[in-house]
């Protein structure tokens, strides 16, 4: 257990649609990433907050946004749903914005779009 | 944007004996680190290894090792006494301060233990 939570673990939904996934990082880790892993894509960045504030941004679609909350939890947005958006969604959590630190993932959150 | 390779999609071991995984990256930096993980069928991501790119020596956790030879920018994974439970996906990872300490994956490499 990394101490990373993702909810939901599954989620399915039509096309469309707007989901939310939650993400609560480790104990005193400050910094949140959230990566998407597809067959065809493979393993990508998406985004990545650090204590509240928008840090970094990769692959990350004009129909995702994600947001990190006071309490350092943070929600990945998916609106208008695609059947290509199908994937297993990580978060991970670090400590600082460090290179030298550890990213700890969550268990994923597996969506569907049907 | 820095292209992490792996090109070995699959790769079997038989248990006890030693595997090594490949990795390439093409990068211009000079600060950065090098990981790798390890996804089991849980789906889960592990770490197994990590290595700065400023320490010349190579890092080692237990039966895991790697190869970093900075200037052919390669990265490679030792696994000695191969486990049944060492069956997994193994992906390279690279990150740096430029990507705002993201990690950027390779496709992976399966890796099969056989008994």
């Amino acid at each position: 257990d990394s101490g990373v939570t993702q909810t939901p673990k599954h989620l399915i939904t039509a096309t469309g649609q707007r989901v939310t996934l939650r993400c609560s990082p480790r104990s005193g880790d400050l910094s949140v990433y959230w990566y998407q892993q597809s067959l065809d894509q493979g393993l990508q960045f998406l985004i990545q907050y650090y204590n509240g504030e928008e840090r970094a941004k990769g692959n990350i679609l004009e129909r995702f946004s994600a947001q990190q909350f006071p309490d350092l939890h943070s929600e990945l947005n998916l609106s208008s749903l695609e059947l290509g958006d199908s994937a297993l969604y990580f978060c991970a959590s670090s400590v600082e914005l460090d290179g030298s630190d550890t990213q700890y993932f969550g268990p994923g959150t597996r969506l569907t779009v049907l | 944007a820095q292209t992490v390779t792996q090109s070995q999609p699959e790769m079997s071991v038989q248990e006890a004996e030693t595997v090594t995984l490949s990795c390439t990256y093409d990068t211009s930096e000079s600060d950065y680190y090098l990981f790798w993980y390890k996804q089991p069928p849980s789906r889960q991501m592990i770490l197994v290894i990590r290595q700065e790119a400023y320490k010349q020596q190579n890092a080692t956790e237990n039966r895991f090792s790697v190869n970093f030879q900075k200037a052919a920018k390669s990265f490679s994974l030792k696994i000695s006494d191969s486990q049944l439970g060492d069956a997994a996906m193994y992906f390279c990872a690279y990150r740096s301060p430029n990507s705002g300490y993201a990690l950027n994956f390779g496709k992976g490499t399966s890796l099969l233990v056989t008994p």
